[in-house]
């Protein structure tokens, strides 16, 4: 049974970029979307990206270029760069597998617990 | 403001049958499937249904989706006290870009 956990610093200045690492366990990353999600205390998801291991990426346009991810099979690890941070981009951070990569329609399952990313100087 | 547009909460009795509606566009909800998530207080997101209809295995049967036209709906039937959490649609825009509603707290009374 696949599981994903999120993991990284709970606290990043402003202007600072924002890391996180996503470990997914019990599955190859190889067939699949991965997605990292977050939620601002007390409001709704906001989609933030995927990637597939072959390079395709999708970034939600909202974030203006400032997010980057990547993909490491070897230990089955998936990243998010989040730059030039700001206190709207304090949350918890979520990562889940997405789609498979042949599949024809959305979906985001199993979830990570989340991580809490506080920006702030 | 979501571009998907949900009801910001909705209520029921035991054993009632309750409704949760998401609105969107011909981009999104109109061309492509819808997916409902679940998040119980404190927890994280859990997916209910998947290709606007699908349940995954350990989904209970009370739970149904369905889709006309540019807007969807979760239905949950026999609703029970530990159904009270936050309801999410979310769809898949042709934009590429991926897209959740404003989600739905659901009180059971």
């Amino acid at each position: 049974q696949v599981q994903v956990q999120e993991s990284g610093p709970g606290l990043v200045k402003p202007s600072e970029t924002l890391s996180l690492t996503c470990t997914v366990s019990g599955d190859s990353m190889a067939d699949y979307y991965w997605s990292w999600i977050r939620q601002p205390a007390g409001k709704g998801l906001e989609w933030i990206g995927r990637m597939h291991n072959s390079g395709s990426t999708k970034y939600n346009p909202s974030l203006k270029s400032r997010a980057a991810m990547s993909l490491d099979t070897s230990k089955n690890q998936f990243f998010l760069h989040l730059t030039s941070v700001t206190a709207a981009d304090t949350a918890v951070y979520y990562c889940a597998r997405d789609r498979p990569f042949s599949g024809d329609y959305w979906r985001l399952d199993p979830w990570g617990l989340g991580t809490l990313v506080t920006v702030s100087s | 403001q979501s571009v998907l547009t949900q009801p910001p909460s909705t209520s029921g009795t035991p054993g009632q049958r309750v409704t949760i509606s998401c609105s969107g566009s011909s981009s999104n909800i109109g061309s492509n499937t819808v997916t409902w998530y679940q998040q119980l207080p404190g927890t994280a997101p859990k997916l209910l249904i998947y290709k606007t209809n699908q349940r995954p295995s350990g989904v209970p049967d009370r739970f149904s989706g369905s889709k006309s036209g540019t807007s969807a709906s979760l239905a949950i039937s026999g609703l029970q006290s530990e159904d009270e959490a936050h309801y999410y649609c979310a769809a898949w825009d042709n934009s590429l870009n991926g897209l959740f509603g404003g989600g739905t707290q659901l009180t059971v009374l």
